[in-house]
């Protein structure tokens, strides 16, 4: 069974500084997808970045950069220029495929607080 | 793009009673998720539909939930002699492709 480990319940960053959330698996796909969701206090679970398993250029989007390391089967989300609204749950995510679907497995989670 | 849209977003009921969530997925999205969530927790999955087939169902299913999805449209999802298990938020959620889009959850307290 795919598993998904973040092993940081609760961090913190001061507002401007880099953060990086950690995050491994589990699976015996060579192919997949790997998520990274943010989710703020009593709001709506937003996707912040997604990685292709099959492409070796990590993925990035603004301030959001992931760190791939198939291989390690690691997959850690770095924060640049932290922001007062980036303070949320954040759940790194592996989609199991089968039937068509795309379940998603979820980590724990990281409940991540922006200093001011 | 509306997004994915739920409702009622919150519902308190009585222990014993019957609720239903309603989901919205983006239109032309043909997968739709159920999911369960309760405080400090990663969501889990409870159900997905392709079109208006439910191909998959977690065993977290039990026999006091159903879903449903009409013409591959909107779903249901109906919750029968609730418990105080069950309060927790309901996300539903829709895809065209293996990214998942999520709505803002419905959230449910049994008393």
């Amino acid at each position: 069974a795919q598993t998904v480990t973040q092993s940081q319940p609760e961090m913190s960053v001061q507002e401007a500084e880099t953060v990086t959330l950690s995050c491994t698996y589990d699976t015996s796909e060579s192919n997949y997808y790997l998520f990274w969701y943010k989710q703020p206090p009593s709001r709506q679970m937003i996707l912040v970045i997604r990685q292709e398993a099959y492409k070796q250029q990590n993925a990035t989007e603004n301030r959001f950069s992931v760190n791939f390391q198939k291989a390690a089967k690691s997959f850690s989300l770095k924060i640049s220029d932290s922001q007062l609204g980036d303070t949320a749950m954040y759940f790194c995510a592996y989609p199991r495929s089968g039937a068509g679907s795309y379940q998603l497995t979820f980590g724990k989670g990281t409940k991540l607080s922006v200093i001011p | 793009d509306t997004g994915v849209s739920q409702n009622p977003r919150h519902k308190i009921t009585k222990r014993g009673q019957n609720v239903t969530f309603r989901c919205d997925p983006i239109s032309e999205h043909n997968r739709l998720y159920w999911y369960r969530q309760t405080l400090g927790q990663g969501p889990e999955f409870l159900t997905y539909f392709q079109n208006e087939a439910q191909l998959e169902k977690s065993r977290l299913l039990s026999d006091r939930f159903s879903a449903e999805r009409p013409k591959g449209s909107f779903s249901t999802l109906e919750i029968q002699r609730t418990e105080q298990g069950d309060s927790a938020m309901y996300l539903c959620a829709s895809s065209l492709t293996p990214t998942i889009y999520f709505g803002e959850g419905s959230w449910l307290t049994v008393v």
